[in-house]
């Protein structure tokens, strides 16, 4: 997990709450992800990041919101629109947004709504 | 649509004996394959990647992998499995976006169970 952490790693909240999961980076990477993963669904691609200050959609990208002021974070707000919010978020980085760049990935925050 | 299937959910293995985790892709273009392992309430680490050249491809903790491009597969492989590569497995190929980035695609994942 070096280099990229996540906080906290539990996580609960009362639904219609808005919760924001903090991601940090220290390897100078300019591209960062956010994934969510369900039991036997793999991993969700929510939002991503090419340059500070700029993010796209991913797959899943409704009922959450993301920003990148600065290079090193990408904190991702999940929202009370979002549906079904429990699950185990996963923040990633890689040196550039290319085909051929392997992705670093943090600890993980598992998110519990009630 | 492009996609990554592990068409096992689980693998069980005797410590000692090879292990295969099998994967297949469908995509548009050149494939850009990764293999990544996730231990317990844990991040996924980066095992290998298939970019171009030899089809088989060497990674970390003794694993490798090998690229068939006739029957779009990337099969991970270790000669002799530990208890200790028990975890989460995860193929994922990597594709170019509508908005001129790049995205991963993650399979399900397939759990591998190494019995001592």
């Amino acid at each position: 997990d070096g280099g990229i952490t996540q906080s906290p790693k539990y996580l609960f909240r009362k639904e219609g709450q808005n919760v924001t999961l903090s991601c940090e980076q220290n390897l100078n990477h300019d591209a960062m992800y956010w994934y969510r993963q369900d039991p036997g669904q793999g991993l969700r691609l929510i939002y991503y990041s090419q340059i500070v200050n700029d993010f796209q959609k991913g797959d899943i990208a409704e009922g959450y919101s993301v920003s990148r002021e600065k290079k090193e974070s990408f904190p991702l707000t999940v929202t009370s629109a979002q549906k079904n919010p429990t699950a185990f978020y996963l923040c990633a980085s890689s040196i550039l947004s290319g085909v051929t760049y392997e992705q670093y990935f943090g600890p993980g925050t598992r998110l519990t709504v009630t | 649509a492009q996609s990554v299937a592990q068409p096992e959910d689980q693998v069980n293995v005797a410590e000692g004996n090879p292990l295969t985790v099998k994967c297949t892709y469908s995509v548009s273009g050149n494939p850009y394959l990764f293999w990544y392992v996730q231990y317990p309430n844990r991040g996924l680490q980066f095992l290998l990647k298939y970019i171009t050249g030899d089809n088989l491809v060497k990674g970390s903790y003794g694993f490798e992998a090998e690229f068939n491009k006739s029957q779009t597969s990337f099969h991970l492989k270790k000669p002799s499995a530990l208890v200790s590569d028990s975890a989460l497995y995860f193929c994922a190929v990597r594709v170019p976006t509508n908005t001129g980035g790049f995205k991963t695609i993650f399979g399900a994942g397939t759990r591998l169970f190494v019995k001592a």
